[in-house]
């Protein structure tokens, strides 16, 4: 059973635009969630994060947004550029209860010029 | 942002030898580190979750016997693939976590990964 999931294996975008990546966890002992970004060959990078606390969390580009009630959480890159092409990783937690990262599929997104 | 290094990046091996790779925090002190692997197209998985100084902690499916870890100390956690076989060719990455588990999360950081290809 995937207590993490994230739908869209791709996402193609123009530079510029904003890109949209969408998660969504069952486990609603989750309370802290994360976004990586991958290159193909090497480890994941973090990227930003955010506590069940909060519902929103900005980071240059990037911002994070959760919303617990529907066990959803997205992450906006604004603008999109070609450099962001990478596949990226949602990634969830119960900290409480001292539990690993759960990582969803990831979904792989272009970024075009 | 916290470094953690992996040796060796690439290694290839005859079926049957065994495999150690190094996992190490560069400038911090993780008292937790996790195993993960990532076959091509897929998510990463957890192997093992490793607490210094005391055994590895199993996902389940995973063989404790054929996948040893050692934490040794709190900069350096190992992982050894014994009497590899080609299906345990793929992608292992480690994390480590940096201190304790503190309110706001836990953000793990991860090394660069080791490809192992067994022949």
């Amino acid at each position: 059973d995937q207590q993490v999931k994230q739908n869209s294996p791709s996402l193609s975008v123009q530079e510029g635009r904003i890109s949209i990546l969408n998660c969504d966890y069952t486990n609603s002992m989750f309370d802290y969630f994360l976004w990586y970004k991958k290159y193909p060959a090497e480890g994941p990078t973090f990227l930003i994060s955010i506590s069940s606390i909060k519902d929103k969390n900005e980071d240059g580009r990037f911002t994070v947004f959760l919303n617990k009630s529907a066990k959803h959480l997205s992450l906006h890159i604004v603008p999109s550029q070609p450099g962001d092409s990478a596949v990226y990783f949602c990634a969830a937690s119960a900290h409480q209860a001292g539990t690993a990262l759960i990582f969803g599929k990831g979904t792989t997104l272009s970024v075009s010029s | 942002g916290a470094v953690v290094s992996q040796h060796p990046s690439w290694v290839i091996c005859k079926s049957g030898t065994s495999v150690k790779i190094e996992c190490r925090s560069l400038d911090f002190q993780a008292t937790t580190m996790f195993w993960y692997r990532q076959f091509p197209k897929q998510s990463l998985m957890l192997m093992a979750t490793s607490n210094e100084g005391s055994k590895a902690t199993y996902e389940q499916g995973v063989e404790k016997d054929k996948f040893l870890i050692n934490h040794a100390s709190l900069t350096l956690s190992t992982l050894t693939v014994t009497s590899a076989h080609p299906e345990d060719s793929s992608f292992y990455i480690c994390s480590a976590r940096e201190g304790a588990r503190l309110a706001g999360g836990e953000t793990q950081y991860f090394g660069p990964g080791t490809r192992l290809l067994v022949l």
